[in-house]
This record gives structure tokens, sequence and C-alpha cells, in this order.
């Protein structure tokens, strides 16, 4: 079975260009988280959907990144425009549910680095 | 607010050795507890859980973690660790407002010496 499917995997951008993180969750799972990942802050959950729908963005660092749910099948996360404190590892987790299982299913990853 | 912390960020064992991660929480009521690995260019697996019941919690790949209210830990152990369990490991709590997503630690880097 596939798991959750991240790309770009690795992504080099100059500063002020847009970035756009692509995820498809597992099938079937109704929940999808955002996180970011960096060695100053460790790992931080910047926004999750339920069955499409936004829950709590209160972890998006700034009005530069958004991030959508458009089909249960798919997510964006978008940073417009880039800086070079965005740089880190994105990961993107699916879940079952939302309050009965606890587990979340990891994507590999995309690391930005953004010059 | 609940948070974890993980008071080692390097922990060096030898091959056969046993481990033990530690993991101290804060949190007002009874916590969901889970121990993440992480093996380099991955993303997060899940090794384990806590949600209630017995308090020492098995495992995948042959871990189990302990929960211990008095002490607010969930300390991770494996009895003979082996070269492929070299990774990052990270604790984690949730439970706030009803909801089990959680909150990481900083991690652990295991180095596994042959």
């Amino acid at each position: 079975d596939a798991g959750v499917i991240q790309s770009p995997r690795h992504e080099v951008t100059e500063m002020g260009q847009e970035v756009t993180l692509r995820c498809k969750p597992i099938s079937g799972h109704n929940s999808l988280f955002w996180y970011r990942q960096t060695m100053m802050r460790g790992l931080e959950l910047l926004i999750y959907f339920n069955n499409n729908v936004p829950i709590d963005d209160s972890g998006m660092p700034e009005d530069r990144f958004s991030a959508k749910m458009p089909n249960a099948s798919f997510s964006t996360l978008k940073i417009q425009p880039s800086e070079p404190r965005d740089s880190a590892v994105y990961f993107c987790a699916s879940s079952p549910g939302t309050f009965n299982t606890g587990e979340l299913f990891f994507g590999e990853g995309s690391r930005l680095t953004v010059l | 607010a609940q948070s974890v912390t993980q008071p080692d960020i390097h922990i060096t064992v030898s091959e056969g050795a046993s481990l033990e991660l530690r993991c101290n929480y804060s949190y007002g009521a009874t916590p969901y507890l889970f121990w993440y690995v992480q093996s380099p260019g991955q993303g997060l697996q899940l090794l384990l859980k806590y949600f209630s019941g017995d308090t020492l919690v098995q495992g995948i790949k042959g871990f189990e973690a302990e929960f211990k209210r008095s002490q607010s830990s969930f300390n991770l152990r494996k009895p003979s660790v082996h070269w492929s369990d070299a990774a990052e490991y990270f604790c984690a709590v949730g439970g706030s407002g009803g909801s089990y997503i959680p909150t990481f630690g900083r991690g652990t880097s295991l180095i596994v010496h042959p």
C-alpha cells in the first residue's frame, strides 16, 4: 500500500520566490497534518485538517504561509514570498481519525532551502 | 499547555547493550503518550503509544515504554540494541482538548557502536 506521498523531496529556491509543497495522504485517512522540522525549533505543527476542513492553523508562522486541502486526496502548503528562515524539512502526515487513533503516518518530507 | 522534555540530545551505546531513552512530559490530566522513530532521510514512524490501562506498553522492533505518573515520565527501553536502531527518537504527548494530536519533544539521537 502506498504511504503518504510528498513532492518535491528537495526544493532549492531564492528568497522572494513562491514555493508549493504537495501531499497525497493515505487513502481513507480523514485527517491531514503539516509539520515543519528545524534544528532550532524541532518539530512544529503548522496546521491540520479533518475531512478537508482546516481545524487548527495556529501554528502557521505568518501570512506568508497558506495551506489548502481541496479534496480528500490532496493538500498543498504554499509559502509566498519565501525567506531564508523558511528553510526546513516539511512533513505531511495523515491519520484515520482525529480523536480515536493516535497514530500519524508521515511522508518522507520535503527539504526546502531558501537562498 | 502540554510539553515534552527529552533531556538527552545524543545517546551512544554498543550493539547488544541495553537502552533507555528518557522522556518527561507536562500535562494536567492523563496524557496520551507516544514514541516515534525517524531514520535518516525518512519520516517519523510510530513505535508505541499509551492511552490508558497497563502502564508498560510494548511496541514494534522490540521496544517498550513505561508510563510513570508520579514521575511524569514515559521512558523508552530496549534490552539489546541492534545497529539498525541508530536513528532519532521522539517522545510526544497529546490529549489537550480531547484531541490526541501530539506535541513532540526535541528528539534524542541514538548512536550505536559495533
